[in-house]
Order: structure tokens, then C-alpha cells, then sequence
């Protein structure tokens, strides 16, 4: 079955730089959610979107940027970024209606991403 | 979103049977208690969920309560390849289908 797929897998950035991550969704599932696990951290909620809109917000920076597109993939975009940012970053997506019923999310294998 | 507390690790041995128990008292009346399994440098996977009662998949059972201010995770007979962190979340159709997670517990399965 096809899953969630994020791309790129790893990334090395310097701090100030800019990053961009990609997160696919499972077909026919229209909502995404982004998360930052930290080394050793529980994820963390940043944003999500449904039906292109975003739909909630969580701890994410003003740094950060994401948009889900029509094709309902979904980028996240970093700015100025700090060592602190090194993290998994997670996208997770669900189709709206099965979700309401079950709290299932269906997680990517994640972007590493690594400032120095 | 309801607060959980579980414990932060346990241990145990391959074949035995291992429950892990998550308190959440302030429970809302329309949340679920769903549980994920992570992996180290996975995302985390959806195992089970419930309401009320025991609620049996072919991963786990989880049992619940009737005052609804805890639930268990029972994992039958463990393997090496069950060592991850489970967490256990609050989750409620009011909520934009976010997930909060809190702190896991971190199950080491020894041989």
C-alpha cells in the first residue's frame, strides 16, 4: 500500500540558510499535518492543512512557512535556520472523514534535517 | 485534548505479556484514547484505539475503564522488535484531527 512520502530524506544546511521539505500524502487523503521531533524529544505540532487551507497551528516559528498545494502534497519552508532546528521532521496525513472517526494518522519516515 | 501521564520506561522479556498504563484524568466526554508505537528515527504508527471497555486488534488490547480516567495497553508476548516508545494521546473529533503527544514509554524487550 502506498504510504507517505517525504523527500529529502536528509539535509545539511548552515545556519541562515533556507531548507525545503516535501511531504506526498496518501492518495485521496486531504489533510496533513507537520511535526518536529528533536533529538531525544516527544513530536512536536507545527501545522496542518485541509483541503489546501490551513487548519491548525502549533509551535511552529515564524521562520517557518508551509502550504499544501492542489495536488494536496505539502512543503514546509525554514528560513534563517538555527542550530536548533536540527530535527526529524514528520509529515503525517489522513483522509478528513476517516479521521474523525478513528485518530489515525499515517506518519512518513521522516526528513532529518542537520544545521551546523 | 486530554493530558496523559504514563511511565517513562519499562523493561521487560521476550514472551511475556506487558501492560503499560496511561492516567488521564481530565478526559473529555467526546475523546478517544488511541495509542502509537515509534520506532527510533520512524515516524510514529497508529496501534490501537478505544472508548470504552476492551477494544482487541491483532497488535494489542486496550482496556478502559468505565470512569474512563486511565487505559491500558496490553501487549501479548513481546519480541525483541516491540522495543520502541509507545505514547498514549487524548483524541477528540473537535480537535482539527491533531495529535498531542506527550512524554512515552520507552519498552525495552530483552532476550
Amino acid at each position: 500500500a502506498a504510504g507517505v512520502i517525504q523527500s529529502p530524506r536528509h539535509l545539511i544546511k548552515e545556519k541562515r540558510e533556507t531548507a525545503t521539505l516535501k511531504c506526498y500524502p496518501i492518495p485521496r487523503h486531504d489533510t496533513v499535518y507537520w511535526y518536529q521531533q528533536g533529538p531525544g524529544q516527544d513530536p512536536q505540532f507545527l501545522i496542518s492543512f485541509y483541503e489546501k487551507m490551513q487548519s491548525d497551528k502549533g509551535s511552529i516559528p515564524d521562520r517557518f512557512s508551509a502550504q499544501q498545494f492542489s495536488d494536496y502534497h505539502s512543503e514546509l519552508n525554514m528560513s534563517s535556520l538555527e542550530l536548533g532546528d536540527s530535527a526529524l521532521y514528520f509529515c503525517a496525513s489522513t483522509q478528513d472523514r476517516e479521521n474523525a472517526n478513528t485518530g489515525e494518522l499515517f506518519f512518513g519516515e521522516g526528513s532529518r534535517l542537520t544545521v551546523l | 485534548l486530554a493530558k496523559t501521564t504514563q511511565p517513562i520506561s519499562m523493561d521487560s522479556y521476550e514472551g511475556q505479556e506487558v501492560n503499560i498504563t496511561c492516567s488521564h484524568n481530565n478526559i473529555a466526554t467526546n475523546d478517544y484514547i488511541t495509542w502509537y508505537q515509534q520506532f527510533p528515527s520512524q515516524g510514529p504508527r497508529f496501534i490501537i484505539q478505544g472508548y470504552k471497555t476492551k477494544v482487541t486488534n491483532e497488535v494489542a488490547s486496550l482496556f478502559i475503564p468505565a470512569d474512563r480516567k486511565s487505559s491500558t495497553l496490553s501487549l501479548p508476548r513481546v519480541s525483541l522488535s516491540d522495543t520502541a516508545v509507545y505514547y498514549c494521546l487524548g483524541y477528540g473529533s473537535g480537535n482539527t484531527g491533531k495529535l498531542i503527544f506527550g512524554q512515552g514509554t520507552t519498552l525495552q524487550v530483552k532476550p
